[in-house]
């Protein structure tokens, strides 16, 4: 079975630019959620859709959004970026109901210069 | 407010003996919590998770305690191996809820030395 696979793994942009990362998540699963990692900062949750609506939002600014698409498959979106969402972007997908385990991908590694 | 707390940035341990590395929680309504290892430039590999109706859980070289009452669990490697050299972040969440949102601990680099 395939795991998670997200769609850049680097990525160099400029401030002010947008930037859109994608996460296929393991078949099946219908839950995936993005988390950003930053030196020091641990994993920060940043949301979590489930069949195509978005459930729950973390503590980040609106520059940040995301969806989901029927096939569970997920896009993040940045925009406006500036030099502090230099990071590592992190997906994991989980089946949804009471199950927690959540599955990640390696992630992107976003460089905003 | 950090709600999962690992108070212990790094541990170092020789090899094949045992690792310890605790986690402790604030928030009452965390009923499951997991454990993951990361290596640099890659994503969390989950590892071993546990459930509040159980205070032991084991796999293979991994244990998992959860004591309730103390808001603390610890994972246990036994014995330890080179090859487990990694940040292992513990992770909560409350299974009851209708979003599946993980709180993250910060993370503790263990070292296995040879």
């Amino acid at each position: 079975k395939a795991g998670v696979t997200q769609t850049p793994r680097y990525l160099i942009k400029t401030r002010g630019q947008q930037v859109t990362l994608s996460c296929s998540p393991i078949s099946g699963h219908r839950s995936v959620s993005w988390y950003q990692q930053t030196p020091g900062q641990g994993l920060q949750f940043l949301f979590e859709y489930f069949s195509e609506t978005q459930r729950n939002k973390g503590n980040f600014p609106g520059r940040f959004s995301g969806r989901q698409f029927s096939n569970s498959r997920s896009e993040m979106n940045v925009s406006t970026l500036e030099l502090g969402d230099s990071a590592l972007y992190l997906c994991a997908s989980s089946l949804g109901g009471t199950v927690l385990e959540a599955f990640f991908g390696q992630g992107t590694r976003l460089t905003v210069v | 407010d950090q709600q999962v707390k690992q108070n212990s940035p790094s541990l170092s341990v020789q090899e094949g003996r045992i690792s310890i590395l605790n986690c402790d929680y604030t928030n009452s309504m965390f009923d499951y919590f997991l454990w993951y290892k990361k290596y640099p430039a890659e994503g969390p590999t989950f590892l071993i998770s546990i459930s509040s109706i159980k205070d032991k859980n084991e796999d293979g070289r991994f244990t998992v305690f959860l004591n309730k009452s103390a808001k603390h669990l610890s994972l246990h490697i036994v014995p330890s191996q080179p090859g487990d050299s990694a940040v292992y972040f513990c992770a909560a969440g409350d299974s009851s809820g209708s979003a599946r949102q993980l709180t993250f601990g910060s993370g503790t680099q263990l070292t296995v030395l040879p």
